[in-house]
């Protein structure tokens, strides 16, 4: 199945530094999605980007849309023990969304 | 909590034999989609529906079928299981058709042997 390629695959970060990580797509996407998963648990939606060059923040996180709508990247200031996890990218054209292959992050305290 | 429900959380059963995956979707939400993830393949979109009817299919074999029902709780029945069908199986829900501002729930883990 169709996949975005994501990097980092993963990190290891110490509480604290800030983190960066991408999203590329051979594919346009009107829609970039970016989702945490913890174990055990289903995808929680970070952010969503709408439109081309659209710049979004919650919180500690800001994730951009790329100008050319075939990539994105997030970045997570101050990185805490919660943050731990998998972190997914997801583009959307209609009603289905085609995931990224994950970045993993590991904060040490 | 997402809000939406996913049963049985886990399921083992051998090969060649038939499951149902259940899902109720948030309160309101029209539209049910249901993902696979696997080790190797990821997260991969199987099927959607919106209001009792398909909207659209991804990778989904012809052993798999889903259905959603007139109170919107959906199926997803997977039959003559092979090892390789162990994967986590989410359902996600959205009020209207765009699965952009869809809610996963917690999967259903299975585990064929």
């Amino acid at each position: 199945g169709q996949q975005l390629n994501q990097s980092p695959q993963s990190m290891f970060i110490q509480e604290g530094e800030d983190v960066s990580m991408n999203c590329t797509s051979s594919s346009i996407f009107n829609t970039w999605l970016w989702y945490k998963q913890d174990p055990g648990e289903g995808p929680v939606l970070l952010i969503a980007l709408y439109k081309a060059g659209e710049l979004t923040s919650n919180g500690r996180l800001t994730a951009q849309f790329g100008i050319t709508r075939k990539d994105s990247f997030l970045n997570i200031s101050a990185s805490i023990p919660s943050d731990v996890g998998i972190y997914f990218c997801a583009g959307s054209n209609t009603d289905k969304l085609i995931f990224g292959t994950g970045t993993r992050l590991q904060v040490f305290p | 909590d997402s809000g939406v429900t996913q049963t049985p959380k886990h399921l083992i059963t051998a090969t060649g034999q038939r499951v149902t995956l259940r899902c109720s979707p948030r309160s309101g939400d029209l539209s049910v989609y249901w993902y696979q993830q696997s080790l190797d393949q990821g997260l991969q979109f199987l099927i959607h529906y919106y209001n009792g009817e398909e909207r659209a299919k991804g990778n989904i074999l012809e052993r798999f079928s889903a259905q959603q029902f007139p109170d919107l709780h959906s199926e997803l029945n997977l039959s003559s299981l092979e090892l390789g069908d162990s994967a986590l199986y989410f359902c996600a829900s959205s009020v209207v058709t765009s699965s952009t501002e869809a809610f996963f729930g917690q999967g259903t883990r299975l585990t064929v042997v």
